[in-house]
């Protein structure tokens, strides 16, 4: 069972509210990333964090933002929600560091609904 | 373009049967290969990663085959049950040293009826 968590489950919101997302590792993990999926379709890389106080954009061009202030926290903002942005989001680390079979553990997800 | 192709796009089986999903990918250079079951509403759970050297892996009821010459890939699930009802995502990696990039497929939704 992986030790990643993130908050909320659900979420539904009104257009242009600043909401954040909360993800929290327990294991350590130096490497941190946030995927978006959308129903039937595969998982879009929007951010990653390969430890603190570093963060790159991912594959997917995203208006959120994030920020690894701790080892342990990758919170993910939207300054201005739009319907467009509704998605599940789906937080992850990758540890112990190195290798080709190094695990890549995911959250239970945030389900975000704009209206 | 590197890409990961999952078939079938959904799949209805009986408790108790046995059943084959197939993952075709084009990612190169190829590092490792992983399978993940996905229960609605949740996050991806790994159950196979396979290297290139790697032919057979299982995990309980899963056995994940990987043929790298074809860059084909089956996960086999034995004597189904109720709660393998899910979706399950192959994905691929290209590169060796760290986690590198992952492709993802899009998944093959399988149902499980009593």
């Amino acid at each position: 069972e992986a030790d990643i968590y993130q908050t909320p489950r659900y979420l539904v919101i009104g257009t242009g509210k600043k909401i954040t997302l909360e993800c929290s590792q327990t294991m350590g993990h130096d490497k941190m990333y946030w995927y978006q999926q959308d129903p039937g379709m595969e998982l879009h890389l929007i951010h990653y964090s390969y430890g603190v106080n570093s963060t790159e954009k991912g594959d997917l061009s995203s208006e959120s933002t994030v920020s690894r202030i701790r080892t342990e926290h990758f919170p993910l903002t939207l300054e201005s929600a739009r319907p467009s942005h509704t998605s599940q989001y789906l937080c992850a680390s990758s540890g112990p560091p190195g290798g080709t079979k190094e695990k890549l553990f995911f959250g239970s997800g945030t389900q975000l609904s704009v209206l | 373009k590197n890409q990961v192709e999952q078939s079938p796009q959904s799949l209805i089986i009986l408790e108790g049967k046995n059943c084959t999903l197939q993952c075709n990918y084009t990612v190169s250079p190829f590092s490792n290969l992983r399978w993940y079951k996905q229960d609605t509403g949740r996050g991806p759970v790994s159950l196979t990663i396979m290297t290139f050297s790697e032919n057979t892996k299982s995990n309980g009821r899963y056995t994940a085959t990987l043929d790298a010459d074809t860059k084909q890939s089956s996960l086999h699930i034995t004597a189904s049950q109720l709660s393998d009802s899910a979706s399950y995502i192959c994905v691929v990696s290209d590169r060796g040293s760290t986690l590198g990039r992952l492709y993802f497929g899009r998944g093959t939704q399988l149902t499980v009826w009593p």
